[in-house]
């Protein structure tokens, strides 16, 4: 079946427009996660969501970070006011449940964000 | 806090080497333990995984085996080829709600 997808694959930015990143979940997965890889910080994680839960946005690392998960599958990753160290790999990631750790997490193949 | 820590790269190896990736964790719980590998040009994918002590992982030749004593799951292969040349993240999940957290991830080229 179809793994998880994004779009834009690459997104060139000036510095302060926004930019909005979308993740489209392997069908009937509940959890989905945004994490972002840079240079020199490898792999960090932004946002979870799980389900009808309230989101866990522990990982975003400025107010300018929101994301939402709309029908509890697609979901957008918005960056405010972008600036020149928001330039990373932005990767999606779902899984079937989190009743347990045990669950895999599948990755899309993500969003490359340039903020010039 | 959790975290990983895995061996710093690039490691280079002649095809048909040994490999060993050596990868630690601290954990306030009890974490699954995974290893998962970006091939140049593509996304992350799982390698392999263990989920209690003692359990050992393996997939396309690569083994490792979570050590409850030393906090560690090292990744190995008996035999590297070109085609495993990638970068390779360890990372762990500590709980039901938790993300993975991973390691800042090893690039490995093998020459032929």
């Amino acid at each position: 079946g179809a793994g998880v997808s994004q779009s834009p694959s690459n997104k060139v930015t000036e510095k302060g427009k926004d930019v909005e990143l979308r993740c489209d979940p392997i069908s009937g997965h509940t959890a989905l996660y945004w994490y972002r890889q840079s240079l020199g910080q490898g792999l960090e994680f932004l946002i979870y969501f799980q389900g009808n839960s309230a989101p866990d946005k522990s990982g975003l690392p400025s107010d300018r970070f929101s994301a939402e998960r709309t029908g509890g599958s697609v979901s957008t990753l918005t960056i405010q006011r972008t600036q020149q160290e928001d330039s990373a790999v932005y990767l999606c990631a779902s899984s079937p449940t989190r009743v347990s750790s045990t669950d895999t997490q599948y990755f899309g193949p993500g969003t490359r964000l340039t903020v010039l | 806090g959790d975290s990983v820590t895995q061996m710093e790269g690039p490691v280079t190896l002649s095809e048909e080497a040994f490999l060993t990736i050596n990868c630690t964790y601290t954990a306030t719980g009890y974490p699954s333990l995974f290893w998962y590998v970006q091939y140049p040009g593509e996304g992350l994918q799982l390698l392999l995984k263990a989920t209690k002590a003692d359990d050992k992982g393996s997939n396309k030749g690569f083994e490792a085996t979570y050590r409850k004593e030393t906090t560690s799951f090292h990744l190995e292969k008996g035999s590297v080829q070109v085609s495993d040349s990638a970068v390779y993240f360890c990372a762990q999940s500590n709980s039901g709600n938790t993300p993975l957290v991973f390691g800042k991830g090893t690039r490995l080229s093998v020459i032929a």
